[in-house]
């Protein structure tokens, strides 16, 4: 069963706009992490917040993390061409397996240039 | 940069056929995963590794999946038999597990498997 949810499930957006994904999660973390994938590949890891941080940036990327809601959101700012992917959210539920990484259903970007 | 090898990158097999995907972890990482990749089912995780011991397969569907490190450089998925509804695209990661539960993934380009 999925441990993270993404919504929207699409997302379409000009070049240039800023782009907002969202993440529901079910269980506590010690971490939640993003990754992307684009078409044909394997995902690659974006970003890694913990469960003590509300909010972390990294280049046009920001992350937030309302463990209260048990719900993270990823902005990408600024966005272009090439940030066209799907966009997931990776957890581990520490009473699991603490490095057990369980994905999304992820977030289809596509960005129009 | 390292990086997960994962062979074969494409395999076409009739039902009935056994499969084996093979994975070559990054060198110094203690976690491996292998998982599944469906439009309808997204990706689910089948099987986890640490420290080259499987601490859970629950995904896996046990009368058909099996997976195994038999050293720190090769992980393997087999299918036997295989069946149409196996047919997905592999993938493979690895990862350092630290303090806090941090573990970050690095994934193989994926083995596309189709089953006629």
């Amino acid at each position: 069963s999925q441990q993270g949810e993404e919504d929207p499930q699409a997302l379409s957006i000009q070049e240039g706009e800023n782009a907002t994904m969202n993440c529901s999660y079910k269980t506590s973390i010690n971490n939640l992490q993003w990754y992307r994938q684009n078409s044909g590949r394997g995902l690659v890891h974006l970003i890694l917040i913990r469960s003590n941080e509300r909010e972390k940036h990294s280049g046009r990327l920001r992350v937030t993390l309302d463990t209260s809601k048990k719900s993270s959101s990823l902005l990408i700012t600024a966005s272009r061409a090439a940030d066209t992917a799907s966009y997931f959210c990776a957890t581990a539920d520490p009473t699991s397996g603490t490095y057990k990484y369980i994905f999304g259903t992820g977030t289809r970007l596509k960005v129009l240039a | 940069d390292a990086r997960v090898t994962q062979t074969p990158r494409h395999k076409v097999t009739e039902m009935g056929q056994e499969v084996t995907m093979r994975c070559q972890p990054i060198l110094g990482h203690n976690t491996v995963f292998w998982y599944r990749q469906t439009m309808m089912q997204g990706l689910e995780l089948l099987a986890y590794f640490r420290n080259r011991a499987p601490l859970d397969d629950s995904g896996m569907p046990k009368d058909r999946f099996s997976a195994e490190m038999p050293d720190a450089t090769l992980a393997t998925l087999k299918i036997q038999p295989s069946e149409p509804r196996d047919s997905a695209v592999y993938f493979c990661a690895s990862g350092l597990a630290a303090g806090a539960g941090a573990n970050v993934l690095t994934f193989g380009a994926g083995s596309r498997l189709t089953v006629l």
